[in-house]
């Protein structure tokens, strides 16, 4: 199995901070990587796909990059409605594995 | 507007098997390209994919989960299936269906049940 090492587990930010997320893949993945923000109680929401292709209707603030087996996902002006947990997720191959979250709250 | 909706028993006892349906709304799950999968969330932990069912009927599946899962699709009422054998307190969580395309996320994803496992 694939695994992937999110990084940082959580993490404290105020509105308007610039916040990085990185995601280490244990093999390559090519660029089949997924981003997903989840709220309490809610189902995730996919943000991006293919590591940096920008899902329909999602903020223009939320950008994905890739080097290798490193990603990560950057939201470049931290808003009150972006304090969630985000999750990444490869699907290169199966089994399709996801991180273990990054819980982004406010500081 | 695709929507996906789960439905099933929300207590199931242990050694029993959980069943779950999953019904599917503004498209066709037999419509090329798609995965249809089941995706769960142990209270308060990440999320693990259970396994997939691709459009062809192709079905994939968590090695960890594959002794024990079954996914199913009837095309007739649009909707797929999650069987899983023999739960124990380990599989109590919020169960989700979602939708995927063939090298995109799962871009469509039911609001998710939760299954509790005790007796």
């Amino acid at each position: 199995d694939i695994q992937m090492t999110q990084s940082p587990s959580s993490l404290s930010a105020s509105v308007g901070d610039r916040v990085t997320i990185t995601c280490r893949a244990s093999q390559g993945i090519s660029n089949w990587l997924a981003w997903y923000q989840q709220k309490p109680e809610k189902a995730p929401k996919s943000l991006i796909f293919a590591a940096t292709s920008l899902q329909s209707g999602v903020p223009s603030r939320f950008s994905g990059s890739a080097s290798g087996t490193d990603f990560t996902l950057t939201i470049s002006s931290l808003q009150p409605e972006d304090f969630a947990t985000y999750y990444c997720q490869q699907y290169n191959s199966y089994p399709l594995t996801f991180g273990g979250g990054t819980k982004v709250e406010i500081k | 507007q695709l929507q996906l909706q789960e439905s099933g028993p929300g207590l199931v006892k242990p050694s029993e098997t959980l069943s779950l349906t999953c019904t599917v709304s503004g498209g066709s799950i037999s419509s090329s390209g798609y995965y249809w999968g089941w995706v769960r969330q142990p209270p308060g932990k990440g999320l693990e994919w259970i396994g997939s069912i691709y459009y062809s009927g192709s079905t994939y599946y968590n090695p960890s989960l594959k002794s024990r899962v079954t996914i199913s699709a009837d095309m007739s009422k649009n909707q797929f299936s999650l069987k899983l054998s023999s739960v124990t307190a380990a599989d109590t969580a919020v169960y989700y269906c979602a939708k995927r395309e063939y090298g995109r996320s799962f871009e469509y994803w039911g609001q998710g049940t939760l299954v509790t496992v005790s007796s």
